[in-house]
C-alpha cells in the first residue's frame, strides 16, 4: 500500500528549516528517502530501520516512529541545492527490498 | 561516478515495435528493479529480481517482460510497443540494508 506523503509542496527561503512527513498504514521494516532534481535520476538519502535509531546526513536528518508507522525528513537550515522532489519509499514484511514509493514532496529553495 | 548504466537514453519508437530496455550494474548486487515514472509522478514498481533466474511482477501491471541471466545484467523488453508504455523507466540495484542505486533512465516515447 502507498505512503502518504505530506506536504505536497513547500516553498523555503535559504536557510529556513522544512519538515516532510511519510505514513503507511501497514507495518513497516524501513523507510527510505531519496531527492530527484528535475530530469534527474533519484537519489539515496538514508534509511532507516525497525528498531533502528535516528539518522542523519548534512543538516538533512530523520525519524521513524514505529507505533505510528511514521517517518519524517527533517531539513535545516535549507540550501539552494536542497530543491527538488522528495520521496519516501517503504517495505514491510520484514523485508527491506521491493520498496513502495508516496507521491513525493516538491521542494523550492529560493535565495 | 555511474555504478549502474542504462541504455538508451532517449528512445522514439513506432507503434508495435519490439524494444529492449538495458540494464547493467558493475556493483555486485543481487537485487534489481524496474520502475516507472511519469514526469512529475511518483514511481511504480514494474519488475523486480532477488537473484539470477529470479524474476517478479510489482505492484504495477505491466506489459513488459525481464530476464536475470546474469547478475550484472537486468533487460526490460516491450514486444510491441503502444503510446500508453510512454514514459520513462528507472533500473535500480541494492544490496544488505543499503539503499536504492538508480541509473539515468530511458525516456521512452512511442508514436
Amino acid at each position: 500500500q502507498q505512503p502518504v506523503q505530506s506536504p505536497q509542496a513547500v516553498i523555503l527561503r535559504e536557510g529556513e528549516d522544512a519538515v516532510i512527513n511519510c505514513s503507511s498504514s501497514k507495518a513497516l521494516y524501513s523507510v527510505h528517502w531519496y531527492r530527484q532534481k528535475h530530469g534527474e535520476a533519484p537519489v539515496f538519502l538514508m534509511i532507516l530501520l525497525k528498531g533502528g535509531e535516528q539518522k542523519g546526513h548534512e543538516k538533512i536528518s530523520a525519524s521513524f516512529n514505529e507505533k505510528k508507522q511514521q517517518s519524517s525528513l527533517y531539513l535545516t537550515a535549507s540550501q539552494l541545492s536542497y530543491s527538488g522532489t522528495y520521496f519516501c519509499g517503504t517495505a514491510g514484511g520484514g523485508s527491506n527490498y521491493k520498496l513502495t514509493f508516496g507521491k513525493g514532496t516538491l521542494l523550492t529553495v529560493n535565495p | 561516478e555511474a555504478d549502474i548504466y542504462q541504455t538508451p537514453r532517449y528512445l522514439v519508437i513506432g507503434t508495435g515495435k519490439k524494444i529492449t530496455l538495458e540494464c547493467s550494474q558493475t556493483m555486485g548486487h543481487d537485487k534489481m528493479y524496474w520502475y516507472q515514472q511519469d514526469p512529475g509522478m511518483e514511481l511504480h514498481l514494474i519488475h523486480y529480481s532477488y537473484g539470477v533466474n529470479s524474476t517478479e511482477k510489482g505492484d504495477l501491471s505491466s506489459e513488459s517482460t525481464v530476464s536475470r541471466i546474469r547478475t550484472e545484467h537486468f533487460p526490460l523488453t516491450l514486444e510491441s510497443a503502444r503510446p500508453s508504455h510512454t514514459s520513462q523507466y528507472l533500473c535500480a540495484s541494492s544490496e544488505l540494508v543499503n539503499g536504492y542505486t538508480f541509473g539515468s533512465g530511458t525516456r521512452l516515447t512511442v508514436v
